[in-house]
């Protein structure tokens, strides 16, 4: 079974703070995602690596960036907490499928919420 | 621009009363398109993956089937443990590893 695990369920900050959260992954994946979650609003990717230390930018990379010094391991860091940037967060991991056609395996995500 | 959308929104339904949930695409060169399960406040479940028309999948009581426009999650006698929202993704030949979600449907099973 896949396995992707988040470092915290829910998640408590300040505006101002930095946030790090973390994603591990036990499948040797070589991708991993980060992915917000708003409602109405649908998953919207954040940012992505496709290898240890290569990181792209996905749709809504403004005011985070990423860590990837491990293949099992993709950070995700807030560098100064806005109160836009609560939300649902999930990391995703993928697998090679069909012709390119990778499916994803997400964690349980982190709820944050920043006051 | 390449779009995916599911409907209905939400949907209810009775214990054993059949239905089905829609994701329509309009993107250039599928790769693959994806149906998720995710309950309240945890994260997408992986159910199936589907490449080419004509192409199904099942598990217990969902099927999922696709065509060139559009793909279709039946689900058959359908019990209250089965409400969640239902999201669809897709992949395409441009677009790296980047997938493209609708916003999912809400389903509710009443027992």
């Amino acid at each position: 079974d896949v396995k992707v695990t988040q470092s915290s369920r829910y998640l408590v900050k300040r505006t101002g703070e930095k946030v790090f959260l973390e994603c591990v992954q036990d499948m040797d994946h070589e991708n991993m995602f980060w992915y917000r979650q708003d409602p109405g609003l649908g998953l919207r990717l954040i940012y992505f690596s496709y290898d240890v230390k290569m990181k792209e930018k996905g749709d809504i990379p403004e005011g985070y960036s990423v860590s990837r010094e491990k293949k099992e391991r993709f950070s995700l860091i807030l560098e100064s907490a806005s109160t836009n940037q609560t939300s649902m967060y999930l990391c995703a991991s993928s697998s090679p499928g069909t012709g390119g056609a990778d499916t994803q395996y997400f964690g349980p995500g982190t709820r944050l919420t920043v006051l | 621009e390449d779009q995916v959308t599911q409907s209905p929104e939400a949907l209810r339904l009775q214990e054993g009363e059949s239905s089905s949930l829609n994701c329509s695409y309009t993107v250039s060169g599928l790769r693959g398109l994806f149906w998720y399960r995710q309950d309240p406040g945890k994260g997408p479940e992986f159910l199936f993956t589907l490449y080419s028309a004509g192409e199904e999948k099942e598990k217990e009581r969902l099927k999922a089937t696709l065509t060139k426009k559009e793909s279709f999650l039946h689900i058959t006698a359908p019990k209250p443990e089965d409400s969640a929202t239902y999201l669809c993704a897709v992949t395409i030949a441009s677009g790296t590893y980047k997938y493209i979600f609708g916003t999912g449907t809400r389903l509710k099973v009443l027992a």
